[in-house]
This record gives C-alpha cells, structure tokens and sequence, in this order.
C-alpha cells in the first residue's frame, strides 16, 4: 500500500520554538508538497519541490523553509514558531508527468501556544 | 486572488437524496479537475477527475459535470449517505505550465443526515 507518512499526528510547541515536521513518501514521486488547511481558507500551498534539493515558494511561505536531501523526504521548518502556526499541516506527493493528482499524509496538527 | 472558489461553505442533505457540490475557477488554462474528500484529523483522499475534453465522468454514485463556458464544475453523489459526510475539495490545473501544480478551493462540509 503506497503511502506518504507525516512523522507527527499533533504537536505543541511554544512560540520562538524551531520547529521539523518531517514527511516520507514511498512511491519514487519527484513532487513533494506541503500545504497548511485552515477553516475558511483550504488548502493553501507554503513550498514545493520538484526533485531532490530543489525547492519553489508557494503562496504563503513567510516563516517557514523547506529542506529536500533525498527523494523520499521533504521537511518543513518553522523557523520561529508562532500562534498563528497553529494549523493542520499537508504533505503531498506526486509524478511529474501525469495527472492523478496527489497523494497525501494524514496531517499533522500543530498547536503553538 | 482565489482561482478557484466553492461558495458553499456547508450543505445539509437527507440520506438518500441527491447532493451537489460546486466550484468555480477564474483561470481559463485550467484543463484538469479533481475532487478530493478529507474526513476531520486525515489527510484528503483522491475522490474523482475530470478532463477538459470531457463535459462528464462517473464512477459509481460519483459524478462530475465540467461546463467550459461557465467556468464551473459541480459534483453529484446519489445516493447520498452518512459516510459521505465530509469536507470536499475540488483543484484545477494547467496542464501547459508542466508542473501540474493544483490549486485547491476553500471547500465544502457536507452533512448527510440519517
């Protein structure tokens, strides 16, 4: 069964905290994304990439940076957490060429307080 | 700029009735559809697709219309029932950029009462 793990199903963390969240996938996708899901606002992309360390800004990357050292896995970093981090976090993965669309984590819900 | 919107942020259906989820996109590039499904505290799951070549796919009690000219597509589950209770999410993408980059609405919570 193929799948994409999100390291973490919730955390808390406190403000000014460097915070990881770690994503895997095990299907030789090249894509990998990350997204954050808020109420009223969807799903709304923070970083992408399309091969190993490359990596593109979504629509809402400020305080947040990407790390891609292997195909596998993407991490996303919040450098300084805040509150208004406090949000379901989505990792996607999928092909390059092709339309099937993502597969994604189960999310990883982060509180910061 | 929302490229694609779902102006419903909620809908109530009895079981066994018809619902229908829409969504609308601004961005006429956009030659490929999806619809995603997303229980509360689990990722979104592939639900089905929809080419621009095509103005309709079924599968099972899941159908998606696609109307070019409108900018719009809607999705019809029948029968609805309590397990479909959900967040709905359709995405679009353009196909010429390369990337197949989706943009995601806002979503939809659809409510199937028993």
């Amino acid at each position: 069964d193929v799948k994409v793990t999100q390291s973490s199903r919730y955390l808390v963390k406190r403000t000014g905290e460097k915070v990881f969240l770690e994503c895997v996938q095990d299907m030789d996708h090249e894509n990998m994304f990350w997204y954050r899901q808020d109420p009223g606002l969807g799903l709304r992309l923070i970083y992408f990439s399309y091969d190993v360390k490359m990596k593109e800004k979504g629509d809402i990357p400020e305080g947040y940076s990407v790390s891609r050292e292997k195909k596998e896995r993407f991490s996303l970093i919040l450098e300084s957490a805040s509150t208004n981090q406090t949000s379901m976090y989505l990792c996607a993965s999928s092909f390059v060429r092709g339309r099937i669309g993502y597969t994604f984590g189960s999310g990883t819900r982060l509180t910061v307080v | 700029d929302q490229q694609v919107k779902q102006n419903s942020p909620s809908l109530s259906v009895q079981e066994g009735r018809i619902s229908i989820l829409n969504c609308d996109y601004t961005n006429s590039m956009f030659d490929y559809f999806l619809w995603y499904k997303k229980y509360p505290a689990e990722g979104p799951t592939f639900l089905i697709s929809i080419s621009s070549i095509k103005d309709k796919n079924e599968d099972g009690r899941f159908t998606v219309f696609l109307n070019k000219s409108a900018k719009h597509l809607s999705l019809h589950i029948v029968p609805s029932q309590p397990g479909d209770s959900a967040v709905y999410f359709c995405a679009a993408s353009a196909g010429a950029s390369g990337t197949y980059k989706y943009i995601f609405g806002t979503g939809t919570r659809l409510k199937v009462l028993a």
